[in-house]
């Protein structure tokens, strides 16, 4: 099956720095990724909708200036999390779908961030 | 407004129990009904999708549109199918999954 690989698969940074975290389709082109947020013990929580070669789609109640989102490219997708604080410790995940009707979803393995 | 709603947060059965995990969802068309599983330490991947109405390790998942539900049966649970499972649904076309909150299951031997 398709592959998306997520990385890293977890980092550690202080508070007020950024990460950025990359979303790779590595075998099909995926114009259109999703942005999901896990925190323990409860299910995945949609932020964004990111599109190759123009803007991001947020959810309501994400913050865009926060988690910014840049899909330059066909197979890559970044989020970056800017000015980190410990409540953004959480758990992230991308997906890609293949193009057309009736598709599965394909899931990189996670970010786990922890700012400390 | 799109919504999962799976009930049970844990269902635990015995090795060779049949299995129900419950899933409704609210959505105003035609949706797209999955279930994912993720089983420890590893990523979220499908289990089956109501489209193609197969069945996978002996799962099956039925889409009655009067009940507006989707649930996953197994007639005999294994113990390697303790796992966490995700009902979603998506509309159609390369629009994202709405996850319910899922359902931990634990098959005890």
């Amino acid at each position: 099956g398709a592959v998306v690989s997520q990385h890293p698969s977890w980092v550690i940074c202080k508070s007020g720095t950024s990460v950025k975290i990359e979303c790779r389709s590595l075998d099909f082109q995926a114009t259109t990724m999703f942005w999901y947020r896990q925190f323990p013990k409860q299910s995945l929580m949609l932020m964004a909708t990111s599109n190759e070669g123009s803007k991001a789609t947020y959810e309501q109640g994400v913050e865009k200036d926060k988690f910014l989102i840049n899909h330059a490219s066909l197979t890559l997708s970044t989020l970056t999390v800017t000015s980190a604080h410990p409540e953004d410790s959480s758990f992230y995940i991308c997906s890609a779908r293949f193009q057309g009707l009736n598709t599965e979803a394909f899931f990189g393995q996670g970010t786990r961030l922890t700012v400390v | 407004a799109q919504r999962v709603t799976q009930p049970e947060k844990l269902l635990s059965v015995f090795k060779g129990a049949p299995v129900e995990l419950k899933c409704n969802y609210s959505y105003s068309g035609s949706p797209e009904l999955f279930w994912y599983v993720q089983y420890s330490r590893q990523r979220l991947q499908l289990l089956l999708r109501h489209i193609s109405r197969e069945s996978i390790k002996g799962f099956t998942a039925d889409l009655n549109k009067g009940e507006t539900s989707f649930h996953l049966k197994k007639p005999f649970a294994q113990e390697e199918d303790s796992a966490m499972y995700y009902c979603a649904l998506s509309g159609p076309g390369n629009t994202p999954l709405v996850f319910g909150k899922g359902t931990r299951l634990s098959v005890i031997a």
